[in-house]
């Protein structure tokens, strides 16, 4: 059964602070994606990753950055918390092969 | 430009009615498309794909390339499929699924 896992349900935050958001994978999947899901708008994707130390920018990347420094793990980094990052955030996992993907159980973060 | 639309916002029928869920896209070539499903208080789950023309909780899905519809249907809606559905589209480049706004299915009795 493949395994998700975001280090966090529930996050709050102030404005300014620099946020961390933890996935890890136990697939060794290639691929991992951050989503963000908003009422009314979706699941949008801010940044995928398809390898180790490789990033590239989704449809709305701006004040977010990732690190992918082993396989397993993904993470999301605000540099500058706003309240209007408020949102759901979702990881996902893919194998390459097929674009199925497998998503955590997401990260509420609210920036106060 | 790749897109995957979805109509309704909510859609609220009675136990034992049929349901359809809209999805339309736009792609140029052969799409993957899918259906995610995510039950209150849990995580967004696969529900079906088209390319393994199967039927997962009695839904079905059938891609109209004439249409450049992937609408999800049920015969006869329980309580127990209220939830948020999603409708998703791989892209060109095959590196991601573009979602779209989701729908959300309300079954009463």
């Amino acid at each position: 059964d493949v395994k998700v896992t975001q280090s966090s349900r529930y996050l709050v935050k102030r404005t300014g602070e620099k946020v961390f958001l933890e996935c890890v994978q136990d697939m060794d999947h290639e691929n991992m994606f951050w989503y963000r899901q908003d009422p009314g708008l979706g699941l949008r994707l801010i940044y995928f990753s398809y390898d180790v130390k490789m990033k590239e920018k989704g449809d709305i990347p701006e004040g977010y950055s990732v690190s992918r420094e082993k396989k397993e793990r993904f993470s999301l980094i605000l540099e500058s918390a706003s309240t209007n990052q408020t949102s759901m955030y979702l990881c996902a996992s893919s194998s390459g092969m097929t674009a199925e993907a497998f998503f955590g159980q997401g990260t509420r973060l609210t920036v106060v | 430009a790749q897109r995957v639309t979805q109509p309704e916002k909510l859609l609220s029928v009675f136990k034992g009615a049929p349901v359809e869920l809209k999805c339309n896209y736009s792609y140029s070539g052969s799409p993957e498309l899918f259906w995610y499903v995510q039950y209150s208080r849990q995580r967004l789950q696969l529900l079906l794909r088209h390319i393994s023309r199967e039927s997962i909780k009695g839904f079905t899905a059938d891609l109209n390339k004439g249409e450049t519809s992937f609408h999800l249907k049920k015969p006869f809606a329980q309580e127990e499929d209220s939830a948020m559905y999603y409708c998703a589209l791989e892209n060109q480049a095959g590196t991601a699924l573009i979602f779209g706004k989701g729908t959300t299915l309300s079954v009463s009795s």
